[in-house]
């Protein structure tokens, strides 16, 4: 079946430093990837999500490439703000399932101190 | 511009006991699902449906019930509350194949 592994968290970083959180998955096909941010008390929100591969999801200075090779979709971002500060998931959504079901990673908090 | 409305926001329950939690969409989405939250384990599917009438079971959906009577609504029934189902619950809606809007959460604990 389709699963999804994130990098151990959590991650505490300063201002303007670099970020990756690592995302690898397993599935069958070619599924869609996803990044997912979920803020403090809120839901989640798509953050950047890409189709196919070598395809490059960005926003908000995050970007993340989907590598068929390596099976892999890491985030990253050149200079985090505290603003950036929540959890970050990682989704896949395998197009041999019904409708848009999502299988998530476990989840990486990011802490971004001044 | 309401999108993917949870309620209640938080709930307290004795063991034993049942409760629905509401969710509603107004953009028209076919798609429409519910997950729990757990700590260190993502987001895990309950049930989720693909259209009024069309209900199915996800990753972890015992003790749990859903129907589908109409596109916006999709609650979510607790039979009968244990402690293990203390949780985040989420609904999330969506076109087929496109992304998830989700709604705030509703912050679970069973006593």
């Amino acid at each position: 079946g389709n699963s999804v592994t994130q990098m151990e968290g959590p991650v505490t970083l300063s201002e303007e430093a670099f970020l990756t959180i690592n995302c690898t998955y397993t599935a069958t096909g070619y599924p869609s990837l996803f990044w997912y941010v979920q803020y403090p008390g809120e839901g989640l929100q798509l953050l950047l999500k890409a189709t196919k591969a070598d395809d490059k999801g960005s926003n908000k200075g995050f970007e993340a490439t989907y590598r068929k090779e390596t099976t892999s979709f890491h985030l990253e971002k050149g200079s985090v703000q505290v603003s950036d500060s929540a959890v970050y998931f990682c989704a896949l959504m395998g197009r041999e399932t019904s409708g848009s079901r999502l299988t998530f990673g476990e989840g990486t908090q990011l802490t971004v101190n001044p | 511009n309401a999108g993917v409305t949870q309620t209640p926001k938080f709930q307290v329950l004795k063991t034993g006991q049942s409760m629905t939690l509401q969710c509603a969409q107004d953009m028209n989405h076919e798609y429409m699902s519910w997950y729990r939250q757990d700590p260190g384990m993502g987001l895990r599917l309950i049930h989720y449906s693909v259209g009024a009438g069309i209900t199915d079971q996800g990753e972890v959906p015992n003790g749990y019930n859903v129907s589908r009577s109409t596109t916006e609504d999709f609650p979510l029934r607790l039979l009968s509350a244990a402690p293990s189902q203390t949780s985040v619950y989420f609904c999330a809606s969506g076109g087929h194949y496109e992304k998830l809007f989700f709604g705030s959460g509703t912050q679970l604990s069973v006593l």
